[in-house]
């Protein structure tokens, strides 16, 4: 079937707007994971997914970011009140359960903060 | 903890010259080392993975890739390049048996020069 899809692709905020970003994985996927890329860098780990738990939000970069995945497929990305520094590309990647497993990702939402 | 270092920020190559990116890594456990290729505008694409046995791996789009464990190094090497391998190319490690998402070095951009 189709791969991962992100909506929006493309977002624009003005600073203090909560935005949503979506992730639809691959069907069948255990895991899931979002990521941070600033312009220029390669990916930052934010929080995964097993089904529906959060196993592990480490990155998430202040308390103004939230994820979930209530019935343990789609994802949602949230951040509250945003920031310059919050401008970025979130990817979003699914895998089958285990670390040896390749992730798959989607295109990705740029979010850009003004 | 682990990260991953790719000694390269750009690498311009000629057409149906050789290449290598290099990737050195850390971490205190045993890892899977993975490459992916980022395309203008596109997702993450698994180049290859190694997991274990054969330090030497073989990828899609003729690419390939040598483990060395005692140099801590997964360079990734292609004997012919194209006009259509330049990309975004990203080292990137696994070393919390899936939990916590793969660490990315800063990303290769190759570039390939008629």
């Amino acid at each position: 079937g189709a791969g991962v899809s992100q909506s929006p692709r493309y977002k624009v905020a003005k600073r203090g707007q909560d935005v949503a970003l979506r992730c639809d994985p691959i069907s069948g996927h255990v895991s899931l994971f979002w990521y941070q890329q600033a312009l220029g860098q390669g990916p930052e780990f934010l929080t995964y997914f097993q089904n529906e738990a959060q196993l592990d939000k480490s990155g998430l970069p202040s308390d103004r970011f939230f994820a979930e995945r209530p019935e343990g497929s789609v994802s949602t990305l949230k951040i509250q009140r945003t920031q310059q520094e919050d401008s970025a590309v979130y990817l979003c990647a699914s895998s089958f359960h285990g670390a040896e497993e390749t992730q798959y990702f989607g295109p990705g939402t740029r979010l850009l903060v003004l | 903890a682990q990260s991953v270092t790719q000694l390269d920020s750009q690498v311009p190559v000629f057409e149906e010259a050789p290449v290598e990116l290099r990737c050195n890594y850390s971490s205190s456990v045993s890892v899977y080392l993975f490459w992916y290729v980022q395309y203008p505008n596109q997702g993450l694409q698994l180049l290859l993975k190694y997991l274990s046995g054969s330090t030497l791996v073989k990828g899609i789009n003729g690419f390939e890739a040598e483990f060395n464990k005692s140099q801590t190094s997964f360079h990734l090497r292609k004997p012919s390049v194209h006009i259509s391998d330049t990309a975004e190319y990203f080292c990137a490690v696994d070393g919390g048996g899936g939990a916590d998402g793969l660490t990315f070095g800063k990303g290769t951009h190759l570039i390939i020069q008629p």
